[in-house]
């Protein structure tokens, strides 16, 4: 069954730091989305991504961050300088459709700041 | 503004006994509503989409309903995998495809 894959699974990192993170999503899915998840928070909405263009983006996503589609299987999320509040699961989800709330997400990007 | 709220925060059933979980919403303009089960460390996995008042789904032992201002989420004679946190999130008009979660419903099923 196709599936969303993230890498790295985990990583921890120093405040003031770069961190990309990395998925692939699901190989004839046209659209592309990254959420977060703070610790016993609830699933928040970073950025979504369609025709090499980001289509909406949340409060939450400022300068700091980035995405990209570098290759045709790649979809990226770029964190400049990290910040302790930062820390969170990254979930990058795909979709067939547009405006679906059929979303396929992956495992998730722990990202840890210190 | 915008909100979801799920109860109740979290769920302990014996295995066979059935209950319900409830999404209730305020937003400005409802386009769909969506049911996810999340085990822990893993990503969102989809469970329903509902668009209307009165429309229903099901799959297995989950059913899940929809009126103006909630959703529920039933669920008949659960077993043990059935133990996950269930997420409502919603989807407005006017605000492209960004799903606003509710806090989820963390469900335990003993044997």
């Amino acid at each position: 069954e196709p599936e969303v894959t993230q890498t790295p699974s985990h990583q921890v990192t120093q405040m003031g730091q770069e961190v990309i993170l990395r998925c692939v999503p699901i190989s004839n899915h046209l659209y592309f989305y990254w959420y977060r998840q703070i610790l016993g928070q609830k699933v928040e909405f970073l950025v979504s991504f369609y025709n090499n263009e980001i289509s909406e983006k949340s409060e939450i996503f400022d300068d700091q961050f980035s995405v990209e589609r570098p290759d045709g299987s790649n979809f990226t999320l770029k964190i400049r300088s990290t910040k302790l509040e930062d820390s969170a699961m990254y979930f990058c989800a795909s979709s067939e459709l547009t405006l679906t709330g059929e979303l396929f997400f992956g495992e998730g990007s722990r990202l840890t700041v210190l | 503004e915008d909100q979801v709220t799920q109860s109740p925060e979290a769920l302990r059933l014996q295995e066979g006994e059935s209950s319900s979980l409830n999404c209730s919403y305020t937003v400005s303009g409802l386009r769909g509503l969506f049911w996810y089960r999340q085990d822990p460390g893993k990503g969102p996995e989809f469970l329903f989409t509902l668009y209307s008042a009165g429309e229903e789904k099901e799959k297995e032992r989950l059913k899940a309903t929809l009126t103006k201002k909630e959703s529920f989420l039933h669920i008949t004679a659960p077993k043990p995998e059935d133990s996950a946190t269930y997420l409502c999130a919603v989807q407005i008009y006017n605000q492209g495809g960004k799903l606003i979660f509710g806090q989820g419903t963390e469900l335990s099923v003993k044997p």
